[in-house]
């Protein structure tokens, strides 16, 4: 298994409350990216990295921020979570952009 | 956003027969992956494919990168009880520079 783990990987919490999620890896990877999985919708990008300090922009990027301070961590940050938020959360990582993501075993947030 | 078409949504299979989805798009891709995801699961590598019309097989799968770059099919030959799961396609688009896009996947079921 490629060494990526999420934290926590259970979560409930109140609308209007930060959450912040945990992604890290130990294969040294240069890009880490941020998916959630939502029925009927497969799974979307929310924010990338393809290095320290270096983040771009998903395709469902609203509400949520990043940061990426070391090679191994990426943080996703929900400033002020919303019950659309509720969902499944996947980490993956991969060496180049255009290469194979490999994924972390997920973080499932319940946003009540 | 980017369309990545799956298909069949959903099939049912009997121990022992061949299966067959595919993903398309009105899009060129550069790579398209396979990934199978169970439940609890984050999704895992079946096959990587990069250049077009590439034929790749991984035990019983098999899966052609498209002659277009269009699309692309996985195949399944002598389905056993556990290949039941989510099969999702994936693709890193020309013009979306280094991010996948995944198809809303492909859930396989076992006929009871």
């Amino acid at each position: 298994d490629a060494g990526i783990t999420q934290s926590p990987r259970h979560k409930v919490t109140e609308t209007g409350t930060p959450v912040t999620l945990r992604c890290h890896q130990t294969e040294n990877h240069r890009y880490m990216y941020w998916y959630r999985q939502d029925p009927g919708h497969g799974l979307r990008l929310i924010h990338y990295s393809y290095g320290v300090k270096d983040t771009d922009k998903g395709e469902v990027s609203d509400g949520y921020s990043v940061s990426r301070s070391k090679t191994e961590d990426f943080l996703l940050t929900l400033e002020s979570a919303t019950s659309s938020q509720t969902s499944v959360y996947f980490c993956a990582i991969s060496v180049q952009g255009n290469t194979e993501a490999f994924f972390g075993q997920g973080t499932r947030l319940t946003v009540v | 956003g980017q369309q990545l078409n799956q298909s069949p949504q959903s099939m049912f299979i009997q121990e022992g027969e061949d299966v067959s989805m595919n993903c398309t798009s009105s899009s060129i891709f550069n790579t398209w992956l396979w990934y199978k995801q169970d439940p609890g699961e984050g999704p895992v590598l079946l096959i990587a494919l990069y250049k077009a019309g590439e034929l790749t097989s991984n035990g019983r799968l098999t899966a052609q990168f498209g002659i277009t770059r269009k699309d692309s099919f996985l195949n399944i030959s002598a389905s056993i009880p556990s290949d039941v799961g989510i099969y999702f396609c994936a693709g890193q688009l020309l013009e979306y520079g280094n991010k996948l896009v995944f198809g809303a996947g492909t859930i396989l079921r076992v006929k009871s």
